[in-house]
């Protein structure tokens, strides 16, 4: 089946402490994306990426990073310069950016926690 | 500041009822306005979306509802099931440019 598969479901940060949550499409997508979910706050979009070596910062961009070394893969970074890291992450694709002809389509999240 | 506005926050509706969620935003540049459902513990799946040049739009028992001059845009689900239990979310972005999501809505369907 073709999907998005996030991992891990759960994930613990300690203080001080740079964590990856994975993120793997085998849909040919060339768009990837980051989400951050938080009660009361819908989705924010922390970084995107249109191709391969390519992303740009979304609205929250601060204390996370990404690369995007295979077109299949967009792995997220929280550093410890993140001081709010706890939420609910997740990823999407799309055959392209120009999502109204090409919906999106979600993984099913990370939940960040602090220890 | 919110792109765009969602309301209600949670919405509690008999089987069998219609179940209203409705959105408002500013940017007139918005020409994609897609809605969401999301089950607990999973990603949201596109539900349905509209673009501007018409009015309604609809999918076996949902509609969108969309006001251009209003700058209004709603969710109607018909005869709703406790299986449409879920958060829905509205969104609206320019062509190719960042998606901006409401805040949901919490759907409760009463048996």
């Amino acid at each position: 089946d073709g999907g998005i598969t996030q991992s891990p479901k759960y994930l613990f940060r300690k203080e001080g402490q740079n964590v990856t949550l994975s993120c793997e499409q085998n849909l040919n997508h060339d768009a990837m994306y980051w989400y951050r979910q938080d009660p009361g706050q819908g989705l924010r979009l922390i970084y995107y990426s249109q191709i391969v070596n390519d992303f740009q910062k979304g609205d929250i961009a601060e204390g996370y990073s990404v690369s995007r070394e295979k077109k299949e893969s967009f792995p997220l970074t929280v550093t410890s310069a993140q001081k709010n890291p706890t939420a609910f992450y997740l990823c999407a694709s799309s055959r392209t950016v120009d999502y109204s002809n090409q919906p999106q389509h979600f993984g099913d999240g990370t939940r960040l926690s602090i220890l | 500041q919110q792109q765009v506005k969602q309301s209600p926050q949670s919405l509690i509706v008999q089987k069998g009822g219609i179940s209203i969620i409705n959105c408002a935003y500013e940017n007139t540049a918005f020409d994609y306005f897609p809605w969401y459902q999301q089950f607990p513990g999973k990603g949201p799946a596109l539900l349905i979306a509209i673009r501007p040049d018409v009015s309604e739009k609809k999918e076996g028992r949902f509609t969108i509802s969309f006001n251009k001059s209003a700058k209004q845009f709603s969710l109607h689900i018909m005869d709703s099931q406790p299986g449409d239990s879920a958060t829905y979310f509205c969104a609206a972005s320019k062509r190719a440019n960042n998606l901006f999501f409401g805040t949901g809505t919490r759907l409760t369907v009463i048996p």
